[in-house]
């Protein structure tokens, strides 16, 4: 069964740090694009980051952009989200994604893991 | 930044079509994805390329896209289908590739 799972989240201080893992299974991972989106509660979907399927190109949303990284063992079929300087916005649902194989379209989704931001 | 605009609710009886649009600028030369969310639970691709679906989808989904609108239309309507709908694109005008959601639509069935 294709698959992705993802854990990492907690409640964390503002200015604190975080590292989600999405672990993928059922398919070759090494060969499909991958990406991150949030939902804070009660809002609509925000994408976050993306990396290529060799990890060698990676973009981010403006509102990440250098305090998140995104990056990727295929080795482990594994994504990664390591996230710094976190502020109370940034509380939501976070899921990974997967990029379809002949489509940019986002064809298989993880549970989500909720990540709150307060003091 | 690139911006996709949909109604925030659409009803409709059950049986009935339900059209749930996305506008954005010159939409029509973008592929768009259409995505739909229940209460708790992660999206679900429903419609991709605008038009294309995939398997396990019904059929009663389908979608298009032209000018400066997208349009997922739902028929033959049914209680299950009460659900957010997002759209999404790709858009490549600022210095890096940007994936855009929509503001997401609920649709409500009477």
């Amino acid at each position: 069964e294709v698959q992705l799972v993802e854990s990492g989240g907690g409640l964390v201080q503002p200015g604190g740090s975080l590292r989600l893992s999405c672990a993928a299974s059922g398919f070759t991972f090494s060969s499909y694009e991958m990406n991150w989106v949030r939902q804070a509660p009660g809002k609509g979907l925000e994408w976050v980051s993306y990396i290529s399927s060799s990890g060698s190109t990676i973009y981010y949303a403006d509102s990440v952009k250098g305090r998140f990284t995104i990056s990727r063992d295929n080795a482990k079929n594994s994504l990664y989200l390591q996230m710094n300087t976190l502020r109370a916005e940034d509380t939501a649902v976070y899921y990974c994604a997967r990029e379809g194989a002949a489509s940019d379209a986002f064809d298989i989704w993880g549970q989500g893991t909720m990540v709150t931001v307060s003091s | 930044s690139y911006v996709l605009t949909q109604p925030p609710s659409v009803s409709v009886a059950p049986g009935q079509t339900a059209r749930i649009t996305c506008g954005g600028n010159n939409i029509g030369s973008k592929s768009v994805h259409w995505y739909q969310q229940k209460p708790g639970q992660a999206p679900v691709l429903v419609v991709y390329d605008d038009s294309d679906r995939p398997s396990g989808i019904p059929e009663r989904f389908s979608g298009s896209n032209s000018g400066n609108t997208a349009t997922l239309t739902i028929s033959r309507v049914e209680a299950g289908d009460e659900a957010d709908y997002y759209c999404q694109v790709w858009d490549s005008s600022s210095d890096h590739p940007y994936v855009v959601f929509g503001g997401g639509t609920k649709l409500t069935v009477l």
